[in-house]
């Protein structure tokens, strides 16, 4: 997992509840990734973050903020949580920004939404 | 904006035989293409990946895939499979210039092994 830790590894919570998972990294990386994963749609990107307080919306943001107050620490909330947000979650990490660099996993996190 | 499809989302081989995933993109630039690997209740892995160094790549675990420009083309393949192969591959694609390294992964391939 190259030093990424996500927290907690499972969580059920309820409808219209705040929910909070964390990305923790140990290697400096500079840009961070929330990914959601569902089958048949692989992974889709949530939001990312190309350095401190710089972030951006990804392909299924709605629902989601994120934040990063620190390089190792990327936040991801769900504001009001729905079932349809129901997913396995999963933070990645790179060192550059370049295109061509390959991304570390976490390990990730299995969101229930009753 | 580029894409990724995976054909087949699930594929049964028999341990000794040949392993083909294959996976068609879209992108209206040149791409960078890669391979992860997904094991039971794991992150992804990198199996690979294409940079335009060279069109055919060679990655961990025996695995490889060549880059065909004119068929919009990255097959996976491997000539024997193991059981230890069986998880599910994801192919994704990356552009340059200011994307910020995002991928965009296809919809995941599923592989079985039988003995």
């Amino acid at each position: 997992d190259a030093g990424i830790t996500q927290s907690p590894r499972h969580k059920v919570t309820e409808t219209g509840t705040p929910v909070t998972l964390r990305c923790h990294q140990t290697e400096n990386h500079r840009y961070m990734y929330w990914y959601r994963q569902d089958p048949g749609h692989g992974l889709r990107l949530i939001h990312y973050s190309y350095g401190v307080k710089d972030t951006d919306k990804g392909e299924v943001s709605d629902g989601y903020s994120v934040s990063r107050s620190k390089t190792e620490d990327f936040l991801l909330t769900l504001e009001s949580a729905t079932s349809s947000q129901t997913s396995v979650y999963f933070c990645a990490a790179k060192g550059g920004g370049s295109s061509n660099e390959k991304l570390f996993f976490g390990s990730g996190t299995q969101l229930s939404v009753l | 904006a580029q894409s990724v499809t995976q054909l087949g989302s699930h594929v049964s081989v028999s341990e000794g035989a040949l392993v083909l995933l294959r996976c068609n993109y879209s992108s209206s630039v040149p791409p960078y293409l890669f391979w992860y690997v997904q094991y039971p209740n794991q992150g992804l892995q990198l199996l690979l990946k294409y940079t335009s160094a060279a069109t055919l790549v060679k990655g961990i675990n025996g695995f490889e895939a060549e880059f065909k420009k004119s068929e919009t083309s990255f097959h996976l393949t491997k000539p024997s499979a193991h059981m230890s192969d069986a998880a599910e591959y994801f192919c994704a694609v990356s552009v340059g210039g200011t994307s910020y390294g995002k991928l965009t992964f296809g919809q995941g391939t599923i592989l079985t092994v039988h003995p």
